[in-house]
């Protein structure tokens, strides 16, 4: 069965610091692959999809970025946190195509 | 283009009373719909889909949703509801158009009282 992973499930960063979250996902290939961010109150804000290694699309202007060195890695980055970033980082992932998304656990990020 | 619309943000029901959370959509493509559930603290985990076939979809936990594309609406109902039903509800479209991104509503936030 397909299982995914983020990591940490919680951070306290101060403004200005870089960012490195990680995701991973386990038991499919070729996985379409995504970066929300949830605000209280705001829903869910797609930041970043992939469809393949190497191949990042951005949704929203920001000072984010995305990676995905391997089949089943995202990872988002920051060189420099600004207090606007705080929420709640999902990662998702889905087969090609209008299929269902599952989604992590979510990492906690707060930027003091 | 697409977009989804989720009246109310917050929903409130007592114990054992009809649950009824609405979603309106709009695309110019046949969609493809979901709903999900997010408990707190939690990601989000799929309660249904329609892709197409059945205008009446069954999920899990007692849930269900009926497409109606006259109204664009895709609103999700529970006979009765469980204290456990407590939690945030999205609900998603999917179009075609070549990548299939998803766009989520806003989310209802479903209170549920003893």
């Amino acid at each position: 069965s397909q299982t995914i992973h983020q990591w940490p499930a919680t951070l306290v960063q101060p403004v200005g610091s870089p960012l490195s979250l990680e995701c991973t996902v386990e038991g499919t290939s070729n996985p379409n692959l995504y970066w929300y961010r949830q605000a209280a109150g705001r829903g869910l804000q797609l930041l970043f999809y992939s469809v393949g290694i190497g191949q990042i699309s951005s949704e929203v202007p920001q000072n984010l970025s995305a990676s995905r060195p391997q089949d089943r890695q995202f990872i988002l980055s920051s060189k420099k946190l600004l207090l606007s970033d705080s929420g709640f980082y999902l990662c998702a992932w889905s087969y090609p195509g209008p299929e269902t998304q599952y989604f992590g656990p979510g990492t906690r990020l707060l930027v003091l | 283009a697409q977009s989804v619309t989720q009246l109310g943000s917050h929903v409130s029901v007592s114990e054992g009373a009809l649950v009824l959370l609405r979603c309106n959509y709009s695309s110019s493509v046949p969609p493809y719909l979901f709903w999900y559930v997010q408990y707190p603290n939690q990601g989000l985990q799929l309660l249904l889909k329609y892709t197409s076939a059945a205008t009446l979809v069954k999920g899990i936990n007692g849930f269900e949703a009926e497409f109606k594309k006259s109204e664009t609406s895709f609103h999700l109902t529970k006979p009765s509801a469980h204290m456990s039903d407590a939690a945030e509800y999205f609900c998603a479209v999917r179009a075609s158009g070549g990548s299939y991104i998803p766009t989520f509503g806003r989310g209802t936030s479903l209170i549920v009282h003893p």
